[in-house]
């Protein structure tokens, strides 16, 4: 069974730093990974979206990589602004389980300013 | 719109009640997607359409849970006698063609509360 983690599970900077943000999944054949963000009361935006042939996309400030053999993504957010205060969500969408996304339990940032 | 969109935005039923969600997924997407999103949990999927066909339901908690998309575009979410269990944020999502490689695009949720 897929399952998805996302590492840290809460996080708190100060304005203008880079940071990072975890997620690992056990079943490396997955068809693709996605981020999302998730703002309180409201539903998801999707940030960006990597298939299985790809090792990163970017947009923007964000930048997503995918290493499918170890199971790993990472969301890389350059300059962080308070407006980017919000739950992270990672998902995967795999062959073998159920048609939709799998999910992790999220990150929530705070940017401080 | 050019989203997906969700109604109502926010649900209180008494326990027993049955309660009806809708979503309007964005237009001309094939594939929709239904997910139920617990307090502090990430979002869990429930059932997924291709067109009218409703592909999976493996992820419906119970037979209370019913999902129809008679005519391929608006989908419905029912949940028949109401559990407190069933108080959750309920997301929809679409994507454009029915394959297993396109980008998922949600809706605002309708927040379920159970009395």
């Amino acid at each position: 069974k897929q399952e998805v983690t996302q590492i840290p599970a809460a996080l708190s900077v100060p304005e203008g730093e880079n940071l990072v943000l975890n997620c690992s999944f056990t079943d490396s054949a997955i068809y693709n990974l996605q981020w999302f963000r998730q703002d309180p009361g409201k539903g998801l935006t999707s940030l960006l979206l990597i298939q299985s042939s790809q090792r990163e996309q970017t947009s923007g400030r964000l930048n997503a990589s995918l290493d499918k053999s170890s199971g790993r993504s990472t969301l890389y957010i350059a300059a962080s602004q308070p407006g980017d205060s919000a739950t992270y969500l990672c998902a995967v969408r795999h062959p073998g389980g159920a048609d939709g996304l799998t999910f992790g339990k999220g990150t929530h940032l705070i940017i401080q300013p | 719109g050019a989203g997906v969109s969700q109604s109502p935005r926010y649900k209180v039923a008494k326990r027993g009640q049955d309660v009806a969600l809708r979503c309007d997924p964005i237009s001309g997407h094939v594939s929709l997607f239904w997910y139920q999103q617990a307090l502090g949990q990430g979002p869990e999927f429930l059932t997924y359409f291709q067109n009218e066909a409703q592909l999976d339901k493996s992820g419906l908690p119970s037979d209370r849970f019913f999902a129809e998309r008679p005519e391929g575009s608006v989908s419905t979410l029912k949940i028949q006698r109401t559990q407190q269990e069933d108080s959750a944020v309920y997301l929809c999502a679409s994507s454009l063609q029915g394959t297993s490689y396109n980008e998922q695009f949600f809706g605002p949720g309708t927040r379920l509360t159970v009395l």
